[in-house]
Parts: structure tokens; C-alpha cells; sequence
């Protein structure tokens, strides 16, 4: 019972470079959302879904792009990163509605030299 | 706007005593629930307790108990009989049934328990 599965667990990147952090997970949740938690800080949301072919904004969504096509997978898009995006990356899912807990990848830590 | 506010950045318990982690929250919704999570310091995020905005009774689960005041707009969390191993971060988290696939947490509380 894999539950939600991130990868990658580490990543170092260079300013400007692209890369994609992948979330998949095998409990048929309908909802999944992509969170940054820097350092002594709370989770905050970057983007979120609630289906396939449905996503939309959160707090923090600027230099992130997600795509949903599947009800698997949510994979989360640095399209040129920065210095500021280095933080700890959460990917999370649940059943539908607002009663539904979340249920959480082990994170990505990544760091942008 | 919906917000949680947690005023606690850290607590001290000692081992076998209880402890109490504030949240208030804000928010127009009627319908909502508010979650607790636990995060140890191995970083992963580990549900707790849930309570529901039309629960009358308030949440327990095992040593976790929630104080849920709603005029007031607060939901605690009661740790009893604390634990080495709930020394941990702990957050609370909102969501609404108007926007049910996007949750709110607030900043957090480090809970060190004392042996």
C-alpha cells in the first residue's frame, strides 16, 4: 500500500534550470495539492486539484505550472527556478469533500544554488 | 478570507503531563472542518484528529482531544499524558465546503516534551 508516492526525495538545481516534481497516488482520491514548507514555517499551497482535467491556484502559485491527466498523478513544474524556491515540496490527497483528511508524500527537499 | 492562526511558536510540556496548542481560525463559511496534524522532526505529515463546524461533541482520538469552542472560533488540541515522542510540530488545518479541495494551515506549534 504505497499511499502517495514523491520523487524525487532530494533534488539541488542550478538558477534557471526546469525540472519537474512527480506525485503520484494509488487510493483513488479525487483531491491532490502541492505545498511548500520553508524552514520553521506552515505548508503553504501552490496549486491544487479536485479531478482530472481540474486545477487551480493557491497561495503561492507564481513560477509553477501543474497538469492533472490522470486521477493518479499530479506532477508539479519549476519552469526556471530560483533561489527563492528552495524549500521542502509536499504533495497530498484525499477523498472528496471538506470532512476528508490529507494524506501526505514524504516531501521533497530542494535546494536552487 | 479564511485564515488559522496558531500563537504558539513553541511549548514545553513535561513527560506525563497534558498540554493544550491553540488555533483560532477565521472564516464565513457555516460548513468547514478542522483538522490537527502531527509533523516529527523525520518531516513527515501524520494526521491526528478531525472535527467537523456542526459536530456538537468534541473530537477525541486515543491521548488527542479537541477543545472546540465555534463562537469563539477556536480549536485546541489537547495532548494528555504526553509522550518523549510527541515532541513534534503540530499544525492545524482548515477546509470549506464552498472551496472543499483547498486547505488553510497556519504557522504551527514546536512541542518539546521534557522528560
Amino acid at each position: 500500500n504505497a499511499g502517495v508516492t514523491q520523487t524525487p526525495k532530494f533534488q539541488v538545481l542550478k538558477t534557471g534550470q526546469s525540472m519537474t516534481l512527480q506525485c503520484a497516488q494509488d487510493m483513488n482520491h479525487e483531491y491532490m495539492s502541492w505545498y511548500r514548507q520553508d524552514p520553521g514555517m506552515g505548508l503553504r499551497l501552490i496549486h491544487y486539484s479536485v479531478g482530472a482535467g481540474i486545477t487551480d491556484q493557491g497561495e503561492v502559485p507564481n513560477g509553477y505550472n501543474v497538469s492533472r491527466s490522470t486521477t493518479e498523478d499530479f506532477p508539479l513544474r519549476l519552469l526556471s527556478a530560483a533561489p527563492s524556491q528552495t524549500s521542502v515540496y509536499f504533495c497530498a490527497s484525499s477523498l472528496q469533500g471538506y470532512n476528508q483528511p490529507q494524506h501526505f508524500g514524504d516531501g521533497t527537499r530542494l535546494s536552487i544554488l | 478570507a479564511q485564515k488559522i492562526t496558531q500563537t504558539q511558536p513553541g511549548m514545553f510540556v513535561q513527560e506525563k503531563e497534558a498540554v493544550t496548542l491553540d488555533c483560532t481560525y477565521d472564516t464565513s463559511d457555516q460548513s468547514y472542518g478542522l483538522f490537527w496534524y502531527k509533523q516529527p522532526s523525520s518531516g513527515e505529515m501524520i494526521f491526528l484528529i478531525y472535527q467537523g463546524s456542526y459536530d456538537e461533541q468534541n473530537a477525541t482520538e486515543g491521548r488527542y482531544s479537541l477543545n472546540f469552542q465555534k463562537a469563539r472560533k477556536s480549536a485546541n488540541l489537547v495532548i494528555s499524558a504526553s509522550q518523549l515522542g510527541d515532541s513534534a510540530m503540530y499544525f492545524c488545518a482548515m477546509r470549506f465546503n464552498t472551496n472543499a479541495g483547498k486547505s488553510t494551515f497556519g504557522d504551527g506549534t514546536t512541542l518539546t516534551v521534557k522528560p
